[in-house]
């Protein structure tokens, strides 16, 4: 079965560093990986996703991610963080089989001014 | 329109109440899903619909009961709930599976009393 992994469930930064929040995905086929942020009281938004088009994917609000076969892994960036950025973001894989979408448990991201 | 829309926001119900979650799309999505959310967790799947067909039931309770009228509309039935059941309640849709990832509504944040 498909599922990802992100490393840290919280993650703190000051405004204007760089961004890191990591997923591993396991997948034995090439998978379709997304990105999804939450802010608080809210639904999921989409940040990007890949698709097997390109191995650097550009997202809204700035961030982009890496498809790494090599490495399973699928990191999501932004050069430089702003207090707007705070919130809870999800890795996800989707299923060949069915659609399902899988998260993985989420890593809330802190800016401190 | 590229949204889904979901009412109640809130909703605060009685273990012995029924109510119900509405779930909107005019993007002429195929497919469509109840999540539930938990504090500090990830989304859950707990039903999917494919051309208005239940395609998944992850084992939920039956005190949920779905349903889909038609295309661009699908309900959560909820009756005699227990206060574990609060929760945010996520509904999506989708082109269909692969790469097009879902839309999120914004959510019904549950209180069960």
């Amino acid at each position: 079965a498909q599922s990802v992994t992100q490393l840290g469930s919280h993650v703190s930064v000051s405004e204007g560093a760089l961004v890191l929040l990591r997923c591993n995905y396991s997948s034995s086929v090439p998978p379709y990986l997304f990105w999804y942020v939450q802010y608080p009281n809210q639904g999921l938004q989409l940040l990007l996703k890949y698709t097997s088009a390109a191995t650097l994917v550009k997202g809204i609000n700035g961030f982009e991610a890496e498809f790494k076969k090599s490495e399973t892994s699928f990191h999501l960036t932004k050069p430089s963080a702003h207090m707007s950025d705070a919130a809870e973001y999800f890795c996800a894989v989707m299923e060949n089989q069915g659609g399902k979408l899988i998260f993985g448990q989420g890593t809330e991201l802190s800016v401190k001014p | 329109d590229t949204e889904v829309t979901q009412t109640p926001k809130h909703l605060v119900m009685g273990m012995t109440n029924k109510k119900s979650l509405k779930c909107e799309q005019h993007m002429g999505h195929r497919a469509m899903y109840w999540y539930k959310q938990k504090a500090k967790k990830p989304p859950e799947l707990m039903f999917v619909y494919s051309y208005e067909k239940l395609s998944i039931n992850e084992s939920v309770p039956s005190r949920f009961s779905p349903e889909c009228p038609n295309s661009s509309l699908l309900n959560l039935h909820l009756h005699a709930l227990q206060p574990e059941d609060s929760a945010l309640y996520l509904c999506a849709s989708s082109q269909g599976a692969g790469s097009y990832g879902y839309t999120f509504g914004s959510g019904t944040r549950l209180t069960v009393v």
